[in-house]
């Protein structure tokens, strides 16, 4: 199995700035043959299932606002919130879908410092 | 819009079989892949399985020894089965959609705690 593991668990920002979360797969999920990296991000409030944020690393889903973004390629990942609002606050998981089983992250709690 | 719904028992007695269905509306089951992917209270997400239309499955091979998916294209609908559940098995439980195997989870139901306990 891939194993992802994110880092840090947890995160205290202040509104306004800038939230670094970095995702490690422990093998490269960058399929050679169209250059895709095979990795999501997907964000998780209480009671509510996890929305997608981002796919193949650095695609905003539809809808998404453009504070967030995602970059890396192979096995290191980040998704960053360029300027951190209240309703940011969640969890955020990374996914490989690069191999079954399909693997996520531990999550990384956002909060507000 | 795309919506899933799962349905099924809240509570199942240890070592019996929890059994959930997931309706789907607004899209056709045949065009794309559905997966079940469940989360212990507290915890990470755990990605069960997925099925095609045409029966094609893949498990997870830490639950495949308990596990059956199957769909219903008449009512645009998959299941799920997890048969000799224990406490460990007690999860909310999401239903999923993937445009193609290899693809990430675009839509999910809202989730069904299913609670093992006697």
């Amino acid at each position: 199995d891939i194993v992802m593991t994110q880092s840090p668990d947890s995160l205290a920002v202040s509104l306004g700035e800038r939230a670094t979360i970095n995702c490690k797969s422990s093998q490269s999920v960058l399929y050679s043959s169209n250059n895709k990296n095979y990795l999501a991000w997907y964000q998780q409030k209480p009671g509510q299932p996890p929305k997608l944020l981002l796919c193949w690393a650095s695609t905003r889903e539809s809808g998404v606002p453009d504070r967030f973004s995602g970059s890396g390629s192979g096995t290191d990942f980040t998704l960053t919130i360029s300027s951190l609002q209240a309703e940011d606050v969640a969890v955020y998981y990374c996914q490989q879908y690069f191999n079954t089983p399909y693997t996520f992250g531990q999550g990384t709690k956002l909060e507000i410092k | 819009q795309v919506q899933l719904q799962e349905s099924g028992p809240g509570l199942v007695e240890p070592s019996e079989t929890l059994s959930l269905t997931c309706a789907v509306s607004g899209a056709s089951i045949t065009d794309y892949y559905w997966s079940w992917i469940r989360q212990p209270p507290g915890k990470g997400l755990e990605w069960i399985g997925y099925i095609y239309y045409s029966g094609s499955t893949n498990y997870n091979p830490s639950l495949k020894s308990r596990i059956t998916m199957s769909v219903d294209t008449s009512k645009n609908q998959f299941s799920l089965s997890l048969t000799s559940v224990t406490a460990a098995d007690t999860a909310v439980y999401y239903c999923a959609r993937t445009y193609s195997s290899r693809n990430h989870f675009d839509y999910w139901g809202q989730g069904i705690l299913v609670t093992v306990s006697s």
